[in-house]
């Protein structure tokens, strides 16, 4: 596609719920990553992939949040027993990441997630 | 501590004016990038510059990654360019594609 795109774009969930996101980053793009974003907060690293590497998953708060990347393509973050600190807007971005000393990342619109 | 850290917090600007909003971060980088997020939410990439200068309209960056920060200038600014800007870097002492984001300056035009 022409850019990053992410569904639902908006989630209300009850606490305890499990809650998918998706994200389809731009064609072509080998490295894909997610962010969360609390109210008038900076961004916070969560996951990022690349090719088959194993992913970098350092930046996720707890064992409630798992991603997976299916055929180095669509990206899902999945969040068990939801909480109300969960909510946030989660960001997921892609990069062509391969060329030498290049890794500019490119942002979807994100999914704003309440946890009732 | 703190790793990146962005200045000021917050500007206000009249219609016109130029401003500069810096970046400092506590290692050696791989990348760095400037975004504007807009007040709906979207981040519009504005530079990748983990070194040197770049220029795109009314607006410049420049990178001197020896002294570890980073410069960005809003020349004759427009309600337009109100909203947060962020930078991000990798730090070479972290994994290549880790992005740690400053808190960012919140930037409002006004007529």
């Amino acid at each position: 596609g022409a850019g990053v795109s992410q569904s639902p774009s908006n989630k209300v969930t009850e606490k305890g719920k499990d809650v998918e996101l998706r994200c389809d980053p731009i064609s072509g793009h080998t490295a894909l990553y997610w962010y969360r974003q609390s109210l008038g907060q900076g961004l916070e690293f969560l996951i990022y992939f690349q090719g088959n590497s194993a992913p970098d998953k350092s930046g996720l708060p707890s064992d409630r949040f798992s991603a997976e990347r299916t055929g180095g393509s669509v990206s899902t973050l999945t969040i068990q027993r939801t909480q109300q600190e969960d909510s946030a807007v989660y960001l997921c971005a892609s990069s062509l990441w391969g060329l030498v000393s290049y890794n500019e990342q490119f942002f979807g619109p994100g999914t704003r997630l309440t946890v009732l | 501590g703190i790793q990146v850290e962005q200045s000021p917090p917050d500007l206000i600007l009249q219609e016109g004016a130029n401003s500069t909003l810096r970046c400092n971060f506590s290692d050696s980088v791989n990348n760095l990038q400037w975004f504007h997020q807009n007040p709906w939410g979207q981040l519009i990439n504005l530079f990748y510059i983990p070194s040197g200068t770049k220029q795109n309209g009314r607006l410049s960056a420049t990178t001197v990654a020896t002294e570890r920060y980073s410069l960005l200038y809003i020349s004759s600014s427009q309600t337009t360019d109100s909203g947060v800007y962020f930078c991000a870097v990798t730090m070479t002492t972290d994994s290549w594609g880790k992005f740690q984001f400053g808190a960012g300056t919140q930037v409002v035009v006004t007529p």
